[in-house]
């Protein structure tokens, strides 16, 4: 049973329009939120966090925004950029570690 | 700041044999995080050390897996014997206490055949 879910196993978007890649959780005690970033052959990176008790962090074009109520987080990214295109996990704080969703492949068309 | 060190990057290996992956995690990250990734699961936690000290092994899927951390800069991952469904993406991940965000490794692409 699956924890965190993303639903969408891939996603390809056309240069500079956005990408809203989305993000399901099912454990209300979960506080913390990441997103990562995979290329291939490489370790995920981390890209952004949000706590639970925001809704929304921003860098640069990478928006977080958290839907507790819904236990649904979403990462847009504006504008996108064929270098963006990697797969994504999204991340939820249990205890000491986090449980992982299983990736969103995003391709960032030219 | 070398990152997080995995060896070797792939492994090509009989079913039955004994496939040993390492993991040089950063200097001062006293948590450490061994992960499986499937096109199935994604990312799977298998075993997670804070200071050398195995805390939580129940994502280890059988009796054939097994880890260890003698000291804080080095941990293995056995398998023994392999079989061809553990052929997978085995990552390794350290962070401070304190901090939220993992440093993956690259990577040991397992494949079993």
């Amino acid at each position: 049973d699956q924890q965190v879910k993303q639903n969408s196993p891939s996603l390809s978007v056309q240069e500079g329009r956005i990408s809203i890649l989305n993000c399901d959780y099912t454990n209300s005690m979960f506080d913390y939120f990441l997103w990562y970033k995979k290329y291939p052959a490489e370790g995920p990176t981390f890209l952004i966090s949000i706590s639970s008790i925001k809704d929304k962090n921003e860098d640069g074009r990478f928006t977080v925004f958290l839907n507790k109520s819904a236990k649904h987080l979403s990462l847009h990214i504006v504008p996108s950029q064929p270098g963006d295109s990697a797969v994504y996990f999204c991340a939820s704080r249990y205890g000491q570690n986090f449980v992982f969703g299983p990736g969103t492949r995003l391709s960032v068309l030219p | 700041d070398a990152g997080v060190i995995q060896s070797p990057r792939h492994e090509v290996t009989e079913m039955g044999q004994e496939v040993t992956l390492r993991c040089k995690p950063i200097s001062g990250h006293d948590y450490l995080f061994w992960y499986r990734q499937t096109m199935m699961r994604g990312l799977e936690l298998l075993i997670y050390f804070n200071n050398n000290v195995p805390i939580d092994d129940s994502g280890m899927p059988e009796d054939r897996f097994s880890a260890k951390m003698p000291n804080a800069s080095f941990s293995t991952l056995k398998i023994q014997p392999s079989e061809p469904r553990d052929s997978a993406v085995y990552f390794c991940a350290s962070r401070p206490t304190g901090s939220y965000g993992y440093t993956f490794g690259s990577g040991t692409r397992l494949t079993v055949v």
